[in-house]
């Protein structure tokens, strides 16, 4: 079945770039939506954004700004960057294949791992 | 974006025990919801979709109902290994996806 496994470093400094990779196993990366999706300790879950195997991408409003995500279909791979991170943006950050209906909306299904990502100087 | 509220926010209950959870929107969803769990150091498992929908290899005792902005989470019979904390979230209006706040349930 479909696995997905998180990678990048886990110390990141303040308002530098934090970039993290997700590879895809057991399954081909085309044809679904791949998002990501953080949890601070302690608390709930936010949608980060997804990109579609095209190269379409939608991102939360509220992080819009400092968003980039990306697809290598080769590597079965896709990518995030968040720019200009603070303590706030520390986290576990997981990846997950969206399953879509006819509009295009996605429930999550399945998720890596997770990995803690830590903003600190 | 649309806000979901669960309630409630934890709960104790006992091995057997049927355990309702309840999800609300702040504005209609239609059926575009899904229930997920997580155990502490885990990440999310899917349990349920369009409100109602079973995922394939989750035991029957976890169902799902509700349309619009009302929505439930019902374990028939709570086992020792449904002792976790419970997410909904909504996939209808996007972006964003929108996770509600969570429901921790322990044991009694």
């Amino acid at each position: 079945q479909v696995q997905l496994q998180e990678s990048g470093p886990g110390l990141v400094k303040p308002s530098e770039t934090l970039s993290l990779t997700c590879t895809v196993s057991g399954g081909s990366i085309s044809s679904y939506y791949w998002s990501w999706i953080r949890q601070p300790a302690g608390k709930g879950l936010e949608w980060i954004g997804r990109i579609y195997t095209s190269g379409s991408t939608n991102y939360n409003p509220s992080l819009k700004s400092r968003v980039t995500m990306s697809v290598d279909t080769s590597k079965n791979q896709f990518s995030l960057k968040l720019s200009s991170v603070t303590a706030a943006d520390t986290a576990v950050y997981y990846c997950a294949r969206g399953k879509y209906n006819w509009n295009h909306a996605n429930w999550f299904d399945p998720w890596g791992q997770g990995t803690l990502v830590t903003v600190s100087s | 974006a649309i806000q979901l509220t669960q309630s409630p926010s934890s709960l104790s209950a006992s091995v057997g025990d049927r355990v309702t959870i309840t999800c609300r929107a702040s504005q209609g969803i239609s059926s575009a919801l899904a229930w997920y769990q997580q155990k502490p150091g885990k990440a999310p498992k899917l349990l349920i979709y369009d409100a109602s929908s079973l995922e394939s290899g989750v035991p029957s005792r976890f169902s799902g109902s509700g349309s619009g902005t009302d929505f439930t989470l019902t374990i028939s019979s709570l086992q020792p290994e449904d002792f976790a904390t419970y997410y909904c979230q909504q996939f209808n209006s996007y972006p964003p996806f929108t996770f509600g706040p969570g429901t921790k349930v322990d044991i009694k």
